[in-house]
């Protein structure tokens, strides 16, 4: 069946620090890859995605690159703010058995200190 | 863009009472909504899938008798927590495709509501 890892948070950074998030996946056939923020107390909200091999998604100076080689989604920033603390979850949508239902990582929070 | 909004934000209800919580996507069509529940500092669980003018489909180890789903319309899907009992106290979030659901659709999440039972 479909799976996403994350790396185990929480990840601590110092304002303006370069941020990696990693994320590693199994699917059948040709997922679609996903990253989604939640800041404290409230919903998903989508930042980020690519639907094939070799796309670069793009947000906010957020971008993960759709690895089909190492199955693999890494979040990537060149300097992280104190609002970007939040917690991260890597996803992906494949069609299995007909549907489209997302699958989760557990999400890794990230706090940047000032 | 798409939004899709949850009604209440939060709750705060006695043990064995009913909370019904309420989806909408409020500029698009949804015949798909999903709920999931999300424990502290954990992932988000599917508890079901809502499909319009159908029965929703629940996860294993989801009680649908507990977890009442109703999808009436083509923006409104409501989850009822029937005799609601402390340890169903979490963060219930909905979210809906816009489009027909297809892996490269984009899933909108509600703000989640935040179920109290004491």
């Amino acid at each position: 069946g479909n799976s996403v890892t994350q790396m185990e948070g929480p990840v601590t950074l110092s304002e303006e620090a370069f941020l990696t998030i990693n994320c590693t996946y199994t699917a059948t056939g040709y997922p679609s890859l996903f990253w989604y923020v939640q800041y404290p107390g409230e919903g998903l909200q989508l930042l980020l995605k690519a639907t094939k091999a070799d796309d670069k998604g793009s947000n906010k100076g957020f971008e993960a690159t759709y690895r089909k080689e190492t199955t693999s989604f890494h979040l990537e920033k060149g300097s992280v703010q104190v609002s970007d603390s939040a917690v991260y979850f890597c996803a992906l949508r494949s069609a299995s058995g007909g549907s489209y239902i997302p699958t989760f990582g557990r999400g890794t929070s990230l706090i940047v200190h000032p | 863009g798409a939004v899709v909004s949850q009604h209440p934000s939060w709750v705060i209800c006695k043990s064995g009472t009913s909370v019904k919580i309420e989806c909408r996507s409020l500029d698009f069509q949804a015949t798909t909504m999903f709920w999931y529940r999300q424990f502290p500092k954990q992932s988000l669980m599917l508890m079901a899938t809502s499909n319009e003018g159908s029965k929703a489909t629940y996860e294993q180890g989801v009680e649908k008798d507990k977890f009442l789903i109703n999808h009436a319309s083509l923006t409104l899907s409501t989850l009822t927590v029937t005799s609601a009992h402390p340890e169903d106290s979490s963060f219930y979030i909905c979210s809906a495709y816009r489009g027909r659901g297809t892996s490269t659709d984009t899933q909108y999440f509600g703000p989640g509501t935040r179920l109290t039972v004491l």
